[in-house]
């Protein structure tokens, strides 16, 4: 399930099953969106990213769906692994080049054997 | 492969002390590069944005005589916390933005960050 603790909300998976990670972005004017993975330790790693002209876009095993009427961003994973631990952060950015990033507070995904 | 190098990627010194720490595009020209901080269990937020040639543009309440920015090249930023102190401590990550053209499909790439103690 998902629970909201002091810090990192955090979502608990079973291994194999989908996971859903959510993000609201606070500017209705960001016209890009990034999807990033962070590890212990470690930079963020790009997964995915969409512009404000699509609502959906989809990669290996990841898809992305925005929602610009309630300024939702939601990250969907397929057949969690354990390699998918970590720490995901949504980005949103004004420009098309996607400078001035805005980092979300971040989703701890937690996956169970 | 990692196109951003970021160097040292761990640090402990004593308070006072200033410290650099050194962001590389290996593949690629960087004109522009960004510095973020984050602590423990938050997010990254950008403290500055570094033009190669130019003044770094700081974000709302990073002091700018605190944490220096230079930009010489177009493959190097470093940054120098000036006389750093225990709050100081965090993680520090640079990323460079990518170019226009080129097989990069992403806006920026990213180091792995610098983890900074301060005695």
């Amino acid at each position: 399930g998902e629970s909201v603790g002091l810090h990192l909300p955090t979502l608990s998976v079973q291994e194999g099953d989908n996971s859903i990670i959510n993000c609201a972005y606070s500017n209705s004017a960001s016209d890009y969106f990034i999807w990033y993975k962070q590890e212990s330790g470690k930079g963020p790693q790009f997964i995915i990213d969409i512009r404000s002209n699509m609502d959906k876009r989809q990669g290996q095993r990841v898809t992305v769906l925005l929602n610009k009427t309630v300024k939702h961003l939601s990250l969907q994973i397929a057949a969690t692994q354990p390699g998918d631990s970590a720490v995901y952060f949504c980005a949103e950015s004004k420009d098309n080049y996607g400078q001035n990033f805005v980092f979300g507070p971040g989703t701890r995904l937690s996956v169970l054997p | 492969g990692a196109v951003v190098s970021q160097h040292p990627s761990w640090v402990i010194c004593k308070s006072g002390t200033s410290v650099k720490i050194e962001c590389r595009s290996l593949d690629f020209q960087a004109t522009t590069m960004f510095w973020y901080r984050q602590f423990p269990k938050q997010s990254l937020m950008l403290m500055a944005t570094s033009n190669e040639g130019s003044k770094a543009t700081y974000e709302q309440g990073v002091e700018k005589d605190k944490f220096l920015i230079n930009h010489a090249s177009l493959t190097l930023s470093t940054l120098t916390v000036t006389s750093a102190h225990p709050e100081d401590s965090s993680f520090y990550i640079c990323s460079a933005r990518a170019p226009l053209t080129g097989a990069l499909n992403q806006p920026q790439h990213f180091g792995d960050g610098t983890r900074l103690s301060i005695l």
